[in-house]
């Protein structure tokens, strides 16, 4: 059974802060990975992918990824009360169905 | 920008009934997949498919059916409504291969009553 692991929080930072999302993953073979924002009653949008070990910075947001420990973060810089919302992980293999972590609740506190 | 829409944001329904939800993306996606999202158990796979006219069983697919007649359509089906239904549901589409994350639409909450 495939599986990504996130703690579900929440997780509460103040504003201006760093925020760190962090997610692990079962599958070895795994080769895309994916952040999703989801605001409350609101769909999943994309936000980062990464496919490569090392860092990919967007803005203010910063994928990392170490396929030795399996392991993938999402890093929130400046964070603002707007990025309140659950954040997914999500990986895959080839073109197999995206397997979803149950995400983890991020409270920016003003 | 990619767009998938559902034809439904609210949807009520009795027990027993046969539904149907819809969903249409522009982009000319291969990929399309059907989840419900139920509060402490995350996304779950109800179906997929990877082409017209073909489907895959995801991980929750009892009491489902779909779909697929043209490529940008793929339609869900409850052949029976049944109250443990009750959920959003959310459609997505994506491009074939490795790197094909998701776009999802904006989701249809089904109460099943």
């Amino acid at each position: 059974q495939k599986e990504v692991e996130q703690n579900s929080g929440p997780l509460s930072v103040p504003e201006g802060a760093i925020a760190s999302l962090n997610c692990t993953y079962s599958d070895r073979g795994s080769q895309s990975f994916f952040w999703y924002r989801q605001y409350s009653g609101k769909s999943p949008e994309l936000i980062m992918f990464i496919y490569s070990n090392g860092d990919k910075e967007d803005g203010r947001f910063t994928a990392q990824l170490n396929k030795a420990s399996q392991y993938v973060s999402l890093l929130i810089r400046d964070s603002q009360p707007s990025d309140s919302a659950t954040y997914l992980c999500a990986v895959k293999r080839g073109n197999t169905p995206l397997v979803f972590g149950k995400g983890t609740r991020l409270s920016v506190i003003a | 920008d990619v767009k998938v829409t559902q034809s439904s944001r609210y949807l009520v329904k009795r027990t027993g009934e046969k539904v149907f939800l819809e969903c249409v993306q522009d982009m000319d996606h291969e990929n399309m997949f059907w989840y419900r999202q139920d509060p402490g158990l995350g996304l779950r796979l109800i179906y997929f498919s990877y082409d017209v006219k073909m489907k895959e069983k995801g991980d929750i697919p009892e009491g489902y059916s779909v779909s697929r007649e043209k490529k940008e359509r793929f339609s869900l089906i409850l052949e029976s409504a049944s109250t443990n239904q009750t959920s959003m549901y959310l459609c997505a589409s994506s491009l074939k291969g490795q790197g094909g994350g998701y776009t999802f639409g904006s989701g249809t909450r089904l109460t099943v009553v």
